[in-house]
């Protein structure tokens, strides 16, 4: 299996730009995180998916970030309109949740800076 | 919720050397884990290790789940060792949100 796949790998932008982050988990995973890391504030969980439904999306951090999982195989985090406190690296990670969970495996990263 | 605190924040070594890095929760944790973040932001999970011991090569970990610690040993270590090492819990429902701690930079040096 090629992994967690995210694309873009970098992302600049100008502050009021739509950012959009996609993730491909690895397949047969049933679970879906989105994570955001900085130095200031670590790895914090943004939100997480279970068989497509989305389970805790407290750390969304406002109205302006959301996320998307249309099917098993596809994520999207949304930042409309981006902002440079957003810059960071967002991770997606996946792993087989059943009933005991297990292994938890991150794609490479997207590097966002917003100008 | 879950309160992790991974110890020492800093870490540098002599290549050869050996380490003791600690995790401690403040909670219950079950599904405990182990990741590597290398110096190009890679993150590679080590250890899937909810109690007991495992070892791979160089580097083992002991979790004792009912006094809520990890330990991750790294033996002879080498200067790609280097990285931010991480352990994560979660509270074992069987949708589990793992809590993160901040890390331990470990820097070994040739």
């Amino acid at each position: 299996d090629a992994g967690v796949i995210q694309s873009p790998r970098h992302e600049v932008t100008e502050m009021g730009q739509e950012v959009t982050l996609r993730c491909k988990p690895i397949s047969g995973h049933n679970s879906l995180f989105w994570y955001r890391q900085t130095m200031m504030r670590g790895l914090e969980l943004l939100i997480y998916f279970n068989n497509n439904v989305p389970i805790d999306d407290s750390g969304m951090p406002e109205d302006r970030f959301s996320a998307k999982m249309p099917n098993a195989s596809f994520s999207t985090l949304k930042i409309q309109p981006s902002e440079p406190r957003d810059s960071a690296v967002y991770f997606c990670a996946s792993r087989m949740d059943r009933g005991l969970n297990e292994k938890l495996f991150f794609g490479s990263g997207t590097q966002l800076s917003v100008l | 919720g879950i309160q992790v605190e991974q110890s020492p924040p800093d870490l540098i070594l002599q290549e050869g050397a050996n380490s003791t890095l600690r995790c401690n929760f403040s909670d219950s944790v079950n599904n405990l884990q182990w990741f590597h973040q290398n110096p190009w932001g890679q993150l590679i999970n080590l250890f899937y290790i909810p109690s007991g011991t495992k070892q791979n090569g160089r580097l083992s970990a002991t979790t004792v789940a009912t006094e809520r610690y990890s330990l991750l040993y790294i033996s002879s270590s080498q200067t790609t060792d280097s990285g931010v090492y991480f352990c994560a819990g979660d509270r074992g429902s069987t949708l589990g949100r793992l809590y993160f701690g901040r890390g331990t930079q470990l820097t070994v040096w040739p």
